[in-house]
């Protein structure tokens, strides 16, 4: 298995312009997590998916951002328009129906390395 | 969730056992303790996980006290790829319509010198 796969790996791009950010996860994962991390703030869950459908968006920052599921294979969050503030890496993760407290288990993608100029 | 206290960063000698602290004092009775550590410039990885017994996986030993208030992840011959922020989170799981997020604190800092 490939694992979660995130697309791009880093984006620099200017102030004002839309930023979209892409997930696949782990084939038969029912769960799909965003998060953002920076040095101020650590580790932080914006939203997350159940069978493709948003459960929890209390950690979106902002209207600026917004994510979708169109599908169990793939995810996208966007940002518009963009800001120096917003640059962080950010993290995708996916977990497994089932399987009691291990199928809690989260696995996190490599990230994308956004820079807001 | 349970609020959990880490020291902020540790050393331990390669091939020598690292052993991360973590206090959790207010733990509830369903609430599992969870280990994520994440090497630098890559995503946060799963360790282990356990509830009240001890356990060991191929990466780690997980000691949890018998009052379940403090735990320790036991990494038995650490070696320099070791060296990652390791985050310790208590949480309950398969509670109906509540959320299944991951709150990540500060972690430990572990550093395994050559």
């Amino acid at each position: 298995d490939a694992g979660v796969i995130q697309s791009p790996r880093h984006e620099v791009t200017e102030m004002g312009q839309e930023v979209t950010l892409r997930c696949k996860p782990i084939s038969g994962h029912d769960y799909l997590f965003w998060y953002r991390q920076t040095m101020m703030r650590g580790l932080e869950l914006l939203i997350y998916f159940n069978n493709n459908v948003p459960i929890d968006d209390s950690g979106m920052p902002e209207d600026r951002f917004s994510a979708k599921m169109p599908n169990a294979s793939f995810s996208t969050l966007k940002i518009q328009p963009s800001e120096p503030r917003d640059s962080a890496v950010y993290f995708c993760a996916s977990s497994s129906p089932g399987g009691g407290a291990l199928g809690e288990t989260q696995y996190f993608g490599p990230g994308t390395r956004l820079l807001v100029l | 969730d349970a609020k959990t206290t880490q020291p902020t960063s540790m050393d331990c000698a390669e091939g020598r056992a690292a052993n991360l602290p973590c206090n959790h004092s207010t733990i509830s009775g369903n609430e599992y303790v969870y280990w994520y550590r994440q090497i630098h410039s890559q995503g946060p990885q799963y360790i282990i996980h356990g509830l009240k017994n001890n356990e060991t996986n191929e990466m780690a030993s997980l000691i949890i006290t018998e009052d379940r208030k403090s735990s320790t992840l036991i990494l038995p011959h650490a070696t320099l790829r070791d060296t990652a922020v390791y985050y310790c989170i208590v949480r309950s799981w398969g509670n109906s319509g509540s959320a299944r997020q991951l709150t990540f604190g500060s972690g430990t800092q572990l550093t395994v010198l050559p």
